[in-house]
């Protein structure tokens, strides 16, 4: 059974770092696509970042510079490194399986139930 | 960037009703676009993929159409448990870009 479960939100103050984890089960995170997705509080939905099964990367330009995603293949988790915190990076973040239907045709497929950030000072 | 343009932003339907939500691309994405149903507090969950290909396990009151700019989602027969907020989202480029939802609430 596929599972993803995210850690590592909490209450972090303005210009602060911090590191989000995604635990997978049931696939191995190093043959897929993944991304992370978040959701500020009464808000849509905004992608943030993907890693390809390959190994490239690429962000919504909101976090460009500041966010890195990464994989551990030997623990079969997913990392988002947040770095110069923002007000406004305020959401649930949820780390998702990209599924392939075909060059280009992509979809989530599967989702953590999600993890909090606060930015506050 | 794509921009996903949903509407209605809200709708009020009864159990039983037919309902089309549209979302619609600032450019042509083929048929690369997907949605999603989201509760309060829930994780999002497909429906939909490349615009009418349906998820495995999702009933099949759930359809979607269209291609290049203009997408459609039908609810053929309105459950009580499809009130939610629905999501459509573009694959075609990064940004990958979801439209700003449709709140499907009841009559």
């Amino acid at each position: 059974e596929v599972q993803l479960v995210e850690s590592g939100g909490g209450l972090i103050q303005p210009g602060e770092s911090l590191r989000l984890s995604c635990a997978a089960s049931g696939f191995t995170v190093t043959d897929n696509y993944m991304s992370w997705v978040r959701q500020a509080p009464g808000r849509g939905l905004e992608w943030v970042s993907v890693i390809y099964s390959g190994g490239s990367t690429y962000y919504a330009d909101s976090v460009k510079g500041r966010f890195t995603v990464s994989r551990d293949n030997s623990k079969n988790m997913l990392w988002l490194q947040m770095n110069s915190l923002r007000a406004e990076d305020t959401a649930v973040y949820y780390c998702a399986r990209v599924a392939i239907a075909s060059a280009g045709l992509y979809y989530f497929d599967y989702w953590g139930q999600g993890t909090l950030v606060t930015v506050s000072s | 960037d794509v921009q996903m343009t949903q509407s209605p932003s809200s709708l009020s339907a009864s159990v039983g009703d037919r309902v089309t939500i549209t979302c619609r691309a600032s450019q042509s994405i083929r048929g690369y676009l997907n949605w999603y149903k989201q509760k309060p507090g829930m994780a999002p969950k497909l429906l939909i993929y490349a615009a009418s290909s349906l998820q495995n396990g999702v009933p099949s009151r759930f359809s979607g159409s269209g291609s290049g700019t203009d997408f459609a989602l039908t609810i053929s027969s309105l459950q009580p448990e499809d009130f939610a907020t629905y999501y459509c989202q573009q694959s075609y480029s990064t940004p990958w870009t979801f439209g700003q939802g449709t709140k499907v609430e009841i009559k």
